[in-house]
């Protein structure tokens, strides 16, 4: 695709319901990353892939997130048992290796009701 | 911290002013990136000053880059409303490793 395209937009999902959000990166980019933005706040780095480097994890919060990203493409964030606290807007951003402009997606708004 | 710091966090000027906003960092970097964020959705690429740069300008977009004081502003000349949004660094590092974001300033151009 043209972008980065992440699914859904928006999820309202009860506590204790396990999610999950999808990322498209742009084809042929290495790095992937996902970020957590609270309301008015900055980005949290969760977690970033590049290439078939170990990915870099820590910034995942809590055992309950987790995140794998098939055949160097697309990623998955999930987040098991969700919390109230884990409502935020989920970015993901993708960029050439060597090249370290990072394009965003448009993100998914969780809400945890 | 492996986060950038921005000052300052909130900005409001009027349509037609500068605004500056400042970043500084604590790790070395190989470039800095300008991005915009509008409605708190994804952000945009604005503008990357790499480290034997010190000034770079991009239409009414200017970036410095201090390297030995690890710090970067931006100034946005002859701002319009369309301008308000929230603006954020980010620091790259190199050896594809991870880019440290700054916390962002929040500006607000009134019309």
């Amino acid at each position: 695709g043209a972008g980065v395209s992440q699914s859904p937009s928006n999820k309202v999902t009860e506590k204790g319901k396990d999610v999950e959000l999808r990322c498209d990166p742009i084809s042929g980019h290495t790095a992937l990353y996902w970020y957590r933005q609270s309301l008015g706040q900055g980005l949290e780095f969760l977690i970033y892939f590049q290439g078939n480097s170990a990915p870099d994890k820590s910034g995942l919060p809590s055992d309950r997130f987790s995140a794998e990203r098939t055949g160097g493409s697309v990623s998955t964030l999930t987040i098991q048992r969700t919390q109230q606290e884990d409502s935020a807007v989920y970015l993901c951003a993708s960029s050439k290796q060597g090249i370290t402009e990072a394009f965003f997606g448009q993100g998914t708004r969780l809400t945890v009701v | 911290s492996q986060q950038g710091e921005e000052d300052p966090q909130a900005l409001s000027i009027q349509e037609g002013e500068n605004a500056t906003m400042n970043c500084s960092y604590k790790t070395s970097i190989n470039n800095l990136q300008w991005y915009r964020q509008n409605s708190g959705r994804g952000l945009v690429h604005l503008i990357l000053i790499r480290s034997n740069e010190r000034e770079k300008h991009s239409g009414r977009l200017r970036v410095t880059l201090d390297t030995s004081k690890k710090s970067s502003s931006l100034l946005i000349t002859a701002s319009r409303a369309a301008d308000t949004a929230s603006y954020f660094c980010a620091g790259d590092a190199g050896n594809n490793r991870k880019l440290i974001w700054g916390l962002g300033t929040s500006l607000a151009v009134n019309p």
